[in-house]
């Protein structure tokens, strides 16, 4: 089956901490992102990638860091200077950037306490 | 600043009923549409695209209007298991990279 995969589906950790997310899809797709969504919030950008060993920030990077150095892989790492980290993260794939659909894992619910 | 603006509801309707949900967007240099579907807690899904001469898939049909800036998506014989958060989703043109999605209107289809 096709498809992007997310892991952990729940995360815990405690203030200070930097944890890593992972995102991996099998769709052959060129382009990664990965959001964030707040309750009552839209979706917003956090870091994207047009290809390998590239990564472009979003619009609310501060915080965040990534690596893509595989086609299938785009890890996010949510560092301690991440001012609220607690939140739901959606990683997403398109076969290229410009306004292509994308195409979303099940997302990874971070608590940080 | 580049905005996509729904309403958030939520929209209640009977089954069977037919509801239609409006988004307006801020940039005439817009390039592609999208409504999403989102179920409680889980990630968004592609419900379809929307293209300039409109498009219908079964019970939903999405309008195009880039004269007036807005995006509309019409539901017809409402099901219970259409309840959820439906999302605009506008890539404009002058920063080509990005989905830009709006927060979302709920809808609640009840027996």
């Amino acid at each position: 089956d096709g498809g992007i995969t997310q892991s952990p589906k729940y995360l815990f950790r405690k203030e200070g901490q930097n944890v890593t997310l992972s995102c991996e899809q099998n769709l052959n797709h060129d382009a990664m992102y990965w959001y964030r969504q707040d309750p009552g919030q839209g979706l917003r950008l956090i870091y994207y990638s047009q290809i390998v060993n590239d990564f472009q920030k979003g619009d609310i990077a501060e915080g965040y860091s990534v690596s893509r150095e595989k086609k299938e892989s785009f890890p996010l790492t949510v560092t301690s200077a991440q001012k609220n980290p607690t939140a739901f993260y959606l990683c997403a794939s398109s076969s290229s950037t410009g306004g292509y659909e994308q195409y979303f894992g099940p997302g990874t619910r971070l608590t940080v306490t | 600043r580049k905005e996509v603006e729904q309403d958030p509801g939520p929209f209640n309707v009977p089954e069977g009923a037919t509801v239609a949900f409006n988004c307006t967007y801020s940039n005439s240099a817009s390039q592609s549409f999208f409504w999403y579907r989102q179920d409680c807690r889980k990630e968004p899904k592609l419900l379809m695209s929307v293209y300039s001469s409109g498009n219908e898939d079964g019970r939903f049909t999405a309008q195009l209007n880039r004269a007036s800036q807005y995006i509309s998506l019409l539901i017809r014989d409402s099901k219970l298991s259409d309840s959820a958060t439906y999302l605009c989703v506008v890539n404009f043109w002058d920063s080509g990279y990005a989905l830009n999605f709006g927060k979302g209107t709920s809808l609640l289809v009840t027996p």
